[in-house]
């Protein structure tokens, strides 16, 4: 299970608050993808990066940002603008974008009260 | 822009019984379908995955079937087990793999009774 890691395991916030999730990836993959998982709902894409510097909106980017400044880190910010931000969020990496395997981290479990 | 249906969204079989859920999708330049699976509390891991120019996969009890025609593809389960017990989802690269992302499925229920 090494390789992509996701900290903390769990989270809580009180409303109003930015919160930044991190993610790591020892991997050398050139790809990494945030995604927030819903019950019912699968895995919605919120961001993602091609490349060092690089970064594209997903489906449900509204109310988060990210920075990639090192080619193994990604963080996620859910800013107060996110209207319902209690989910679970998934990081993962692949060796490029596209049609590649992509590789999960364990998750983080954001609460928002 | 693509879109990808996964049924069913629920799927309760006895052990030793076959599992098959389907997913369709809307673009024909799409390339790249991967199954995940999911236990409880997990990540997401890839289990099989299968390109345009092949009709079938496997890997012991499971295999993918593509059928590029009809836009779908279906993951198939053979003896089932109760490990076997997860959320699976379907997974498409649109536009010939070149949009960057995948495209995913929102899941089936898998629950297999001893």
């Amino acid at each position: 299970d090494g390789g992509i890691t996701q900290s903390p395991k769990y989270l809580f916030r009180k409303e109003g608050q930015n919160v930044t999730l991190s993610c790591e990836q020892n991997l050398n993959h050139d790809a990494m993808y945030w995604y927030r998982q819903d019950p019912g709902q699968g895995l919605r894409l919120i961001y993602y990066s091609q490349i060092v510097n690089d970064f594209q909106k997903g489906d449900i980017a509204e109310g988060y940002s990210v920075s990639r400044e090192k080619k193994e880190s990604f963080p996620l910010t859910v800013t107060s603008a996110q209207k319902n931000p209690t989910a679970f969020y998934l990081c993962a990496s692949s060796v490029k974008d596209g049609a590649y395997e992509q590789y999960f981290g364990p998750g983080t479990r954001l609460t928002v009260t | 822009g693509e879109n990808v249906e996964q049924h069913p969204s629920t799927l309760s079989v006895q052990e030793g019984d076959s599992a098959v859920i389907k997913c369709t999708y809307s673009d024909s330049a799409s390339n790249y379908f991967p199954w995940y699976k999911q236990e409880l509390g997990k990540r997401p891991q890839l289990i099989i995955d299968i390109r345009s120019n092949v009709g079938e996969k496997k890997d012991q009890r499971i295999a993918v079937t593509l059928n590029k025609t009809a836009k779908h593809f279906s993951l198939h389960i053979t003896e089932t087990q109760p490990e076997d017990s997860a959320v699976y989802f379907c997974a498409v690269a649109p536009y010939g793999g070149s949009q960057g992302n995948l495209i995913f499925g929102k899941g089936t229920k898998l629950s297999v009774k001893p």
